[in-house]
C-alpha cells in the first residue's frame, strides 16, 4: 500500500526567501512521486514528477524535487518564492509496479504556501 | 485547447436530487479518473476507467455511478444527492506516469 505524508499543512515564506516543502512517502513498490500545485478555485497541475530516471527533478516555474530513497522523502523546493507562488500544494504517490496498476495517486493532505511581501 | 474539460463548473441542487457531472478529454489517454477533493482539500479517487472498461472502485457509495461511452468521455451520475456529497469533484486523464487534471466541478447540495 502506499501513502504520503506532507509535513506542515500550511507554510509561510517572504518573497525572495527559500521555499521547502516536506513530502514523505510509503509504498511496498518502487514508486513515480509527483508534486501538484492548485491555484484558488483552479484543478491541479503537474509541477514536477519523478518516475526513476534522474533523482533531481526540475519542474515548472522554478521549482525542484530530489527523491531521496533512504530518507523516503521526495521534498519541494525553489530558491527565491515569488509572490504568485501562493497556491495548494500536493504531493503524490502511484505504484507502478504493482499488479493491475492503475496508476491512481495517493495525495498528501496538502500544504498552503503563503508568501509575504 | 482545454486538454480535459469538465461540465459544469458549478452545481447547486437540493438533497434527493439526481444530478450528472461530464468529462471529455483530447488527449487520446485510455485511462480516465474521478477524484473527490472534500472541504479540508483532501484529494481521495473514486473510479478509473481504461478504454471504457472500469478498473478502479474505490469504496464509494453505489449512489455514484461512471459511465464511460468512449475512451474520451468519462461522466458521474449521482443519485439521491446528500449534503456530504458537496465537494469539489475533479476529472482526470493519463496513465502512470502522468495525469492531467480537469478544471474541477464544485458541486453544493442545499
Amino acid at each position: 500500500a502506499q501513502s504520503v505524508t506532507q509535513l506542515g499543512s500550511h507554510v509561510s515564506v517572504s518573497e525572495g526567501a527559500l521555499v521547502l516543502l516536506r513530502c514523505n512517502y510509503s509504498s511496498s513498490v518502487p514508486p513515480y512521486l509527483f508534486w501538484y500545485v492548485q491555484y484558488p478555485n483552479q484543478g491541479l497541475q503537474l509541477l514536477l514528477k519523478y518516475t526513476s530516471a534522474a533523482t533531481l527533478v526540475k519542474g515548472i516555474n522554478g521549482f525542484e524535487a530530489e527523491f531521496k530513497k533512504s530518507e523516503t522523502s521526495f521534498h519541494l523546493t525553489k530558491p527565491s518564492a515569488h509572490m504568485s507562488d501562493a497556491a495548494e500544494y500536493f504531493c503524490a504517490v502511484s505504484a507502478p509496479g504493482t499488479s493491475g496498476n492503475t496508476g491512481k495517486l495517493i495525495f498528501g493532505q496538502g500544504t498552503t504556501l503563503q508568501v509575504k511581501p | 485547447d482545454t486538454a480535459v474539460s469538465q461540465t459544469p463548473k458549478y452545481l447547486v441542487t437540493q438533497m434527493g436530487n439526481d444530478k450528472s457531472i461530464k468529462c471529455e478529454q483530447n488527449l487520446g489517454h485510455d485511462t480516465m479518473y474521478w477524484y473527490k477533493q472534500d472541504s479540508k482539500k483532501f484529494l481521495k479517487i473514486m473510479f478509473s476507467y481504461n478504454n471504457k472498461e472500469l478498473i478502479i472502485n474505490e469504496t464509494v457509495p453505489n449512489r455514484f455511478s461512471p459511465k464511460s461511452p468512449d475512451k474520451a468521455h468519462l461522466n458521474l451520475h449521482i443519485n439521491s444527492l446528500e449534503l456530504g456529497d458537496s465537494a469539489v469533484y475533479f476529472c482526470a486523464s493519463g496513465g502512470t506516469d502522468t495525469q492531467y487534471f480537469g478544471p474541477g466541478t464544485r458541486l453544493t447540495v442545499l
